[in-house]
């Protein structure tokens, strides 16, 4: 198993451009997330998706969009960037019940926008 | 809302030394796990607690859960190098999701 993978692993983006964050698993988990991480920061959760057709807002949500129409994968979408956008991106996943709903993550995608 | 802080932001120690972070949620948790992340890497789940009062050991490393199920503590027995990285908490109350704490940035020197 590849476990959860995102791509790309670096961007660099003008102001006002857009971008797709792509995040893929093949646990077959249904809970999905999207967090970011600022330098020196903790994890901030954006968006979050309990199964395919379900997403959720989490504490960061402006400025993003998301979709789920499979279980695999969970693409994040940035729409007009701007600096504040600036940050590491993880993508999670966890089962939904037995054992103790660990999060695996992916290995993040270090965005600029410049 | 819910937070999640973690005390100390920073520790430096000698290798040997042992080493303890601190855990405190503004609200009464459901459960708490922890997660380690190496410098440039991605959080790896290290442990989940759920009872109140719970202690788990890993090796060298002891995971408390506190009575009132609001704090958690990691305790890292004799420090080594490769115990070096950032450890955070995320503390789920009764709602989907987990809050993360800030961290705490832990270096050794050997």
């Amino acid at each position: 198993n590849a476990g959860v993978t995102q791509t790309p692993k670096f961007r660099i983006l003008k102001i006002g451009q857009s971008m797709t964050l792509q995040c893929a698993q093949d646990m077959n988990h249904n809970y999905m997330y999207w967090y970011r991480q600022d330098p020196g920061m903790g994890l901030k959760l954006i968006y979050y998706s309990v199964g395919a057709g379900i997403t959720d807002k989490g504490e960061v949500p402006n400025g993003y969009n998301v979709s789920r129409s499979t279980t695999e994968d969970f693409p994040l979408r940035l729409e007009l960037a701007a600096p504040s956008q600036t940050s590491v991106y993880f993508c999670a996943s966890s089962p939904t019940s037995g054992g103790p709903n660990e999060q695996f993550f992916g290995p993040g995608t270090r965005l600029t926008v410049l | 809302g819910q937070q999640v802080m973690q005390i100390p932001q920073y520790q430096h120690v000698q290798e040997g030394e042992d080493f303890t972070t601190y855990c405190n949620s503004s609200t009464t948790l459901s459960n708490i796990q922890w997660y380690k992340q190496r410098p440039g890497g991605h959080p790896v789940f290290l442990i989940q607690l759920v009872k109140s009062g719970e202690v788990k050991k890993q090796k060298r490393l002891t995971f408390q859960f506190g009575e009132a199920k609001k704090n958690s503590s990691l305790h890292i027995t004799a420090t080594q190098t490769t115990d070096v990285g950032t450890y955070f908490c995320a503390g789920r109350d009764y709602g989907q999701n987990f809050v993360f704490g800030p961290g705490t940035r832990l270096s050794a020197l050997p």
